[in-house]
């Protein structure tokens, strides 16, 4: 089974500029998540999706990020403008409802540098 | 309070030691538990799931207490390859499909 596929790997862009990342999840997983990891923290959650609706973008910066999932399965996150800050892993993840509980599968990442 | 802390490190320890770590919940009513593993530079992957009656995967046992709301991962016989970041996640219930996640503790394991 494949995993959860995510592109670019690794992102190098000026201040200003947009970006975009791209993920894939796993066949059958209704549930699809963005997290943002820096260096020496855990990941931390910016949106969630159910299927094709955004049920939890609370953390999401609105003013400069963006997202969507459109038919519930691909995902697309953007940024636009880039901040130096703004500089980390971009994880996308993916889970399924299963009778002994759920797990969470991660892509292996889009790294942002923003210079 | 943070749903989830963790002691970040690092442990440095010898190879063949027996290292732990401890993880502390705040939601009592969660009921799923996981260890994650995370490679420098890589994605975090599933190590092992925390039954309430705790479990055993080789050198790996996890264990829960529920009485004081930890989680805990023991490493036995350690190797150079377990050298890596261990996150622990906790799924509680009622917040729909919400994982939330310490900030990991570092492990190195020293020849």
């Amino acid at each position: 089974e494949a995993g959860v596929v995510q592109s670019p790997r690794y992102k190098i862009i000026e201040k200003k500029q947009p970006v975009a990342f791209w993920c894939n999840p796993i066949s059958g997983h209704n549930t699809l998540y963005w997290y943002r990891q820096n260096l020496g923290q855990g990941p931390e959650l910016l949106i969630r999706y159910e299927n094709e609706e955004a049920v939890d973008d609370s953390q999401l910066p609105k003013d400069r990020f963006s997202a969507e999932r459109l038919k519930g399965v691909d995902s697309t996150l953007k940024i636009q403008p880039a901040e130096l800050g703004d500089s980390a892993v971009y994880l996308c993840a993916s889970s399924k409802r299963e009778a002994f509980g759920n797990t969470i599968y991660f892509g292996e990442g889009s790294w942002l540098t923003v210079v | 309070r943070k749903e989830v802390e963790q002691d970040p490190g690092p442990f440095n320890v010898p190879e063949g030691a027996t290292v732990a770590f401890n993880c502390t919940y705040s939601n009592s009513a969660s009921q799923s538990f996981f260890w994650y593993r995370q490679d420098c530079r890589k994605e975090p992957k599933l190590l092992m799931s925390v039954y309430s009656s705790g479990n055993e995967d080789g050198r790996f046992t996890a264990q829960l207490n529920r009485a004081s709301q930890y989680i805990s991962l023991l490493i036995r016989d350690s190797k150079l390859s377990d050298s890596a970041t261990y996150l622990c996640v906790v799924f509680p219930p009622y917040t729909g499909n919400q994982f939330y996640f310490g900030t990991g503790t570092s492990l190195t394991v020293i020849p």
